[in-house]
């Protein structure tokens, strides 16, 4: 089992640019999400999906997009890098109650993209 | 808006010492979780307390839940070096996990 794929590790974006952060999962996992970390801010939820074809956002969601068209992938779409979207990076995946992010079990963490807006 | 809060951020410790993290959280919740991250990497499940008065060890670290107080303790028990690493508790908020801002533990020989 690779567990939860990111890609890239590391990426550097221009103001203004667009792109994608890949996730993938191979355990068959309803519950996703993306998180960002920032130094002493802990964790923030950016969006999560409770199954395929079903999204919604988190505490910080503005600046960023998702979709879930199948249950393996999840990424997070940046629309227009701003200097205050460089982060690290967290996609989550987790078996969950069904339609909920309740896990018994705790969440796998993928390795994380380490983006930078100059 | 739940609100979890960790104490202390950073911990020095020698080895062989005991010392506990604590978090408290703002509201209800049957769910609290516990993770490690070290360095540069990513965070590691380490327990998941689902109800009142839940205990969890493995090694030298135990976690207990007090859901009446919206408290939750990771003790450590004979610090190694090895337990050097950031621990975050995280509290169920409906379909999210909301985080704790981490405690910096550092043990030194």
């Amino acid at each position: 089992n690779a567990g939860v794929t990111q890609t890239p590790k590391f990426q550097v974006l221009k103001t203004g640019q667009s792109m994608t952060l890949q996730c993938a999962q191979d355990m068959n996992h309803e519950y996703m999400s993306w998180y960002r970390q920032d130094p002493g801010m802990g964790l923030r939820l950016i969006h999560y999906s409770v199954g395929a074809g079903i999204t919604d956002q988190g505490e910080v969601p503005n600046g960023y997009n998702v979709s879930r068209s199948t249950t393996e992938d999840f990424p997070l779409r940046l629309l227009s890098a701003a200097p205050s979207q460089t982060s690290v990076y967290f996609c989550a995946s987790s078996y969950s109650i069904p339609q909920t992010g309740k896990s018994n079990y705790g969440y796998t963490f993928g390795s994380g993209t380490r983006l930078t807006v100059v | 808006e739940l609100k979890v809060e960790q104490n202390p951020l950073f911990l020095s410790m020698q080895e062989g010492k005991n010392y506990t993290i604590y978090c408290n959280y703002s509201t209800t919740s049957d769910r609290l979780y516990w993770y490690r991250q070290d360095p540069g990497k990513s965070l590691e499940s380490l327990f998941v307390l689902l109800s009142n008065g839940a205990v969890k060890q493995e090694g030298r670290l135990m976690a207990s839940l007090d859901t009446k107080a919206r408290l939750s303790t990771l003790h450590i028990t004979a610090a190694v070096h090895d337990l050097s690493a950031t621990y975050f508790c995280a509290v169920d908020n409906n379909n999210d996990m909301r985080f704790g801002a981490g405690t910096r533990l550092t043990v030194k020989p």
